[in-house]
């Protein structure tokens, strides 16, 4: 049964920073691992998508990694701004999407 | 973009009342729509995977009978909440593929239910 954790559940930084946030997951028989961001009470936004294939996307200031073998992902975050304050959720695709239960970011100014 | 909507986007009603959710892809035809659960400070749990014109495949431990859903069309798929009780009050959030083989799901809006 899969599995995805996420680390660390909340994270609390300054405008600018770098920062990485961390999802494993326990089968590595995954289709893809998917990065979305999730504003209070809202749905969700994909960020991005990384095929099984693929070790890594990029999307502007957003950058994901895929290590299969070790059932890791990271989703990178350069000069993280107030606006990128959200929830992130990672999910691994198997016949079904399987989320973790995401970090909770906030970037003051 | 793809975009999924949902409505109604809140809905409060009393507990042994029925509630409806609807969740339409607005600008493709979704071949596959997904219902997730979503309770405050967890993550989303898929409820069930619904196929146009056949019956939809429900998770472990989610009642078919509880919560019913049907997608009857390319773009509309509903979920019933039958007799609604306080525990299930939650945020419902579908999702909507295409015809692609492993094609991104694109996520609504979600519905926030409470159940008094």
């Amino acid at each position: 049964k899969q599995e995805v954790t996420q680390i660390p559940a909340a994270l609390s930084v300054p405008e600018g920073e770098n920062l990485v946030l961390n999802c494993s997951f326990t089968d590595s028989a995954i289709y893809n691992l998917q990065w979305f961001r999730q504003d209070p009470g809202k749905g969700l936004t994909s960020l991005l998508l990384i095929q099984s294939s693929q070790r890594e996307q990029t999307s502007g200031r957003l950058n994901a990694s895929l290590d299969k073998s070790s059932g890791r992902s990271t989703l990178y975050i350069a000069a993280s701004q107030p606006g990128d304050s959200a929830t992130y959720l990672c999910a691994a695709d198997t016949d079904k999407l399987i989320f973790g239960t995401g970090t909770r970011l906030q970037v003051f100014p | 973009g793809a975009v999924v909507s949902q409505h109604p986007s809140w809905v409060i009603c009393k507990s042994g009342t029925s509630v409806k959710i609807e969740c339409r892809s607005l600008d493709f035809q979704a071949t596959t729509m997904f219902w997730y659960r979503q309770f405050p400070k967890q993550s989303l749990m898929l409820m069930a995977t619904s196929n146009e014109g056949s019956k939809a495949t429900y998770e472990q431990g989610v009642e078919k009978d509880k919560f019913l859903i049907n997608h009857a069309s390319l773009t509309l798929s509903t979920l019933t909440v039958t007799s609604a009780h306080p525990e299930d009050s939650s945020f419902y959030i579908c999702s909507a593929s295409g015809l692609a083989e492993q094609e991104t799901q694109y996520f609504g809006p979600g519905t926030r239910l409470l159940v008094l």
